[in-house]
């Protein structure tokens, strides 16, 4: 039931681009997108509720396309700052024996080398 | 506001004792999580509550562990008795919940279990 992330990890020089995925088995009622720098806690960087929804936030979007129970994270020229591990969190839809909380992917270990 | 508050930030404990992890969410928020992170599990959810009532304790691991929300400011997760298999980070969360939506969680910095 845990979404699968990939890639695993990522290696970027500052400015590259990169792509994050998180796939589901299952539907999904909503994707949420978090980022943990090491030793601290994760923070939320954005929900999407919809089935081909996007968000974004800085240079940091995303999107989630609810037929293919899929979402991406898009971090665009990135920066330093942009290091940390990525987590995607499910949510299924109402009724179902998940329904009020996230499942976390493993997460996607990211670093922006200078 | 100050955030999620968690402490202990570390504890070191021996194998058998009893220890009590604490958390005071954001005022206002009606909901908290307690997950649990390890390298080889990562980030778990063990149980959460809406409006102080327990809703999904299903990520319990066993029955050495409990938790408690007497009231909307604070919370308890109780392991007894601990094993080194219990060594993780533990992060208490709140949110703002609405209707059915999970809206965004805030995480507490963490409490840095090791049982030796």
């Amino acid at each position: 039931q845990q979404p699968v992330q990939s890639p695993q990890a990522v290696i970027l020089r500052e400015g590259e681009d990169a792509v994050i995925n998180c796939s589901s088995s299952k539907a999904l009622y909503s994707v949420h997108w978090y980022r943990q720098k090491h030793g601290e806690a994760p923070v939320f960087l954005m929900i999407l509720l919809k089935g081909g929804e996007q968000k974004g936030h800085e240079k940091i979007s995303a999107s989630f396309n609810e037929k293919k129970q899929q979402s991406s994270l898009y971090l665009t020229a990135s920066q330093l700052s942009y290091s940390g591990t990525y987590f995607c969190g499910t949510e299924d839809p109402p009724g179902s024996s998940n329904t009020g909380k996230l499942i976390f992917g493993q997460g996607t270990t990211l670093q922006v080398k200078p | 506001d100050a955030g999620v508050i968690q402490s202990p930030r570390h504890e070191v404990t021996e194998m058998g004792q009893e220890v009590t992890l604490r958390c005071k969410p954001i005022s206002g928020h009606n909901s908290l999580f307690w997950y649990r992170q390890t390298m080889m599990r990562g980030l778990e959810l063990l149980i959460y509550f809406n409006n102080n009532v327990p809703i999904d304790d299903s990520g319990m691991p066993e029955d050495r562990f409990s938790a408690k929300m007497p009231n909307a400011s604070f919370s308890t997760l109780k392991i007894q008795p601990s094993e080194p298999r219990d060594s993780a980070v533990y992060f208490c969360a709140s949110s703002l919940r609405g209707g059915y939506s999970i809206y965004e969680q805030y995480f507490g910095p963490g409490t840095r279990l090791t049982v030796t």
